[in-house]
């Protein structure tokens, strides 16, 4: 079946570095992926499109200049939180949609990725 | 506006006996539905899904119904399994590719 990794699975980091966060499509390739984030006990929240060979579109109120996205090959997308303060402590989970469903009809599925738990200190 | 809603946030079941997590929409334009698993500190993990054009999908324990002039779809779980206790979303999708989550339903089997 389709597997979407995440590295690392958690990171601790002091108040005003960056963090980079990989997502990689490990047995088909994804021209889009897609960065979500969860807060405790709060569903998925989408925060931008990773379109691969061009800029990627972030939700509105996601700043997209503290949350840098390179969508590096088909197969890797990276989230950089930049400057990361304590209030970006998270649950970031990446997904890449892939084509699912029988013969006779298809539609797009999205396989997640374990996620990421980022805490700043 | 929430497009994708779960009204019920927690659901206890019996094991061995159904389990029944519902889920309703606002947007016609939506053209397919998925439910995930998940469980904490984990990536969801896709369960099912079904397409607009259709009203019944099955997949051993998990059938996912969808009714769309109700704008409704509905997962079952039978019979239910302790290990089937986790939070389940609910997410629909459209043209543009991306997913907009229910906020989840916590579904408990006791023994």
């Amino acid at each position: 079946g389709a597997v979407v990794s995440q590295h690392p699975s958690w990171v601790i980091c002091k108040s005003g570095t960056s963090v980079k966060i990989e997502c990689r499509s490990l047995d088909f390739q994804a021209t889009t992926m897609f960065w979500y984030r969860q807060f405790p006990k709060q569903s998925l929240m989408l925060m931008a499109t990773s379109n691969e060979g061009s800029k990627a579109t972030y939700e509105q109120g996601v700043e997209k200049d503290k949350f840098l996205i390179n969508h590096a090959s088909l197969t890797l997308s990276t989230l950089t939180v930049t400057s990361a303060h304590p209030e970006d402590s998270s649950f970031y989970i990446c997904s890449a949609p892939r084509l699912a469903g029988g013969p006779t009809h298809s539609h797009r599925t999205q396989y997640f990725g374990p996620g990421t738990r980022l805490t700043v200190l | 506006d929430q497009q994708v809603k779960q009204n019920s946030p927690s659901l206890s079941v019996q094991e061995g006996r159904i389990s029944i997590l519902n889920c309703d929409y606002t947007n016609s334009m939506f053209d397919y539905f998925l439910w995930y698993k998940k469980y904490p500190a984990e990536g969801p993990t896709f369960l099912i899904s079904i397409s607009s054009i259709k009203d019944k999908n099955e997949d051993g324990r998990f059938t996912v119904f969808l009714n769309k002039s109700a704008k409704h779809l509905s997962l079952h779980i039978v019979p239910s399994q302790p290990g089937d206790s986790a939070v389940y979303f609910c997410a629909a999708g459209g043209s543009q590719g991306n997913l907009i989550f229910g906020k989840g339903t916590k579904l408990s089997v006791k023994p």
